[in-house]
């Protein structure tokens, strides 16, 4: 079975500073990755994704994330973090082979706070 | 932009009544999905669909979900007998197509707030 664990629960920095959020996935098979964003009172938005292309995946707003599969992490990082990014983060994994829905499976989720 | 919209946005019920949420997923995605978040935990996976039937569901969809795609758009959850515990906020979410294309991403919907008194 598949599973994520995202490491902390909250994360404050201060603006302009690093951003780091931690996910660990365990899957018996080469994993799909995904970092979705939540903000206040909204759904969910695709931040990137990792299929198994360049272990190095850029997204929007900045952000990115490198899968290392010896450490079988997906760290989601921005160099220089905004007001506007405070919001709710999810790593999430699946499988998309053959036979399987592609159902998301997600971790707990971690809230960033930018302090001015 | 294609989205995925969600009807009603908030539905307050009452425990035992039947509630039907709505979703209308993006045009030309071929799979679709509903998750649910309860307050303050994470999002988890309900049921997916494909081809006019269900292809996996999770141990929180018992006898007393189902899904329906009655239109060539409409994407529905419906809940027979509400319960206390049913109070999330459900997703729906829809995808292009399967196996290992790059296409793969889920485009989720705002969500439907449901509490249950």
């Amino acid at each position: 079975a598949q599973s994520v664990t995202q490491l902390g629960s909250h994360v404050s920095v201060s603006e302009g500073a690093l951003v780091l959020l931690r996910c660990n996935y365990s899957s018996s098979v080469p994993p799909y990755l995904f970092w979705y964003v939540q903000y206040p009172n909204q759904g969910l938005q695709l931040l990137l994704k990792y299929t198994s292309a360049a272990t190095l995946v850029k997204g929007i707003n900045g952000f990115e994330a490198e899968f290392k599969k010896s450490e079988t992490s997906f760290h989601l990082t921005k160099p220089s973090a905004h007001m506007s990014d405070a919001a709710e983060y999810f790593c999430a994994v699946s499988d998309y082979g053959s036979g399987n829905t592609g159902k998301l499976i997600f971790g707990q989720g971690t809230t960033l706070q930018v302090k001015p | 932009e294609p989205e995925v919209t969600q009807t009603p946005s908030h539905q307050v019920t009452q425990m035992g009544q039947e509630v039907i949420l709505r979703c209308v997923p993006i045009s030309n995605h071929l799979y679709f999905y509903w998750y649910r978040q309860i307050l303050g935990q994470k999002v988890e996976f309900l049921v997916s669909f494909y081809n006019n039937e269900i292809s996996e569901k999770s141990e929180i969809f018992d006898d007393q979900f189902s899904v329906e795609r009655p239109d060539g758009s409409n994407f529905t959850l419906k809940i027979r007998s509400t319960k206390l515990e049913d109070s999330a906020m459900y997703f729906c979410a829809s995808r292009r197509r399967g196996g290992t294309s790059g296409n793969n991403e889920q485009f989720f919907g705002p969500g439907t707030r449901l509490t249950v008194l």
